[in-house]
């Protein structure tokens, strides 16, 4: 399997930034992905990066470096309901999708 | 409104019953997946079928099967369910597997639990 890091969890008071950090180790290496998960609920998809860069979404931001195998997703101008798990996912050579554990991700007011 | 359903929502099984996780898509999605989620080890690949009439194993295939007879439905099964695989389970879709640019749409999950 694929060996891809994130912290386990994070805390940051409404209308801050905060930035959560994936490292990832792949054998091939075709996109990083970065889903949102509430509490019960199914993942959705928040962003896609496959060259080195950031995309910007609205408040969501991702980065991407290859060469270092590191992503990060920025979350800007913080919300009570952006309190959640996010998940960052690895395509590997044979283009299958491997998850990291998820950091969770709480919201202060 | 278009998207995955499972069912059922969630379960309570005896170890060593049989049961059939249920999927289905509507988008015409060519790729299908299921993943386990456990607390603290994110979700994990069980089997997929990139077509109608094609399967594969994931990371964790063990005492699960799966089938994919029409491109809309990709039932799960246990065969003799054990308590090491109480988890929630996902459903997933994407339109076109081996593609980088693929996205994969989650369904709302079956939360099992097996005594």
């Amino acid at each position: 399997g694929q060996n891809i890091d994130q912290p386990t969890e994070m805390t940051a008071t409404e209308g801050a930034i905060v930035q959560i950090n994936c490292t990832y180790q792949t054998s091939g290496f075709n996109g990083l992905f970065w889903y949102q998960q509430h509490a019960g609920e199914a993942p959705t998809f928040l962003s896609y990066n496959v060259l080195d860069g950031l995309e910007e979404k609205g408040r969501f931001s991702s980065f991407l470096s290859r060469s270092k195998g590191y992503s990060y997703l920025l979350l800007k101008e913080l919300q009570m309901k952006d309190s959640a798990s996010y998940l960052c996912a690895v395509r590997d050579g044979d283009y299958k999708l491997s998850f990291g554990a998820g950091t969770t991700v709480t919201v202060r007011a | 409104i278009a998207g995955i359903t499972q069912a059922p929502t969630s379960q309570i099984l005896a170890a060593g019953r049989r049961m059939t996780l249920r999927c289905t898509q509507d988008m015409r999605h060519n790729a299908m997946y299921w993943y386990r989620q456990d607390l603290g080890l994110g979700l994990r690949l069980i089997h997929y079928s990139n077509t109608a009439g094609t399967t594969g194993k994931g990371e964790v295939p063990d005492g699960y099967s799966v089938s994919r007879a029409n491109t809309d439905d990709f039932p799960l099964t246990l065969a003799s369910a054990v308590p090491s695989q109480t988890s929630v389970y996902f459903c997933a879709s994407s339109a076109v597997a081996g593609q980088s640019t693929d996205t994969q749409y989650f369904g709302p999950g079956t939360r099992l639990t097996v005594l």
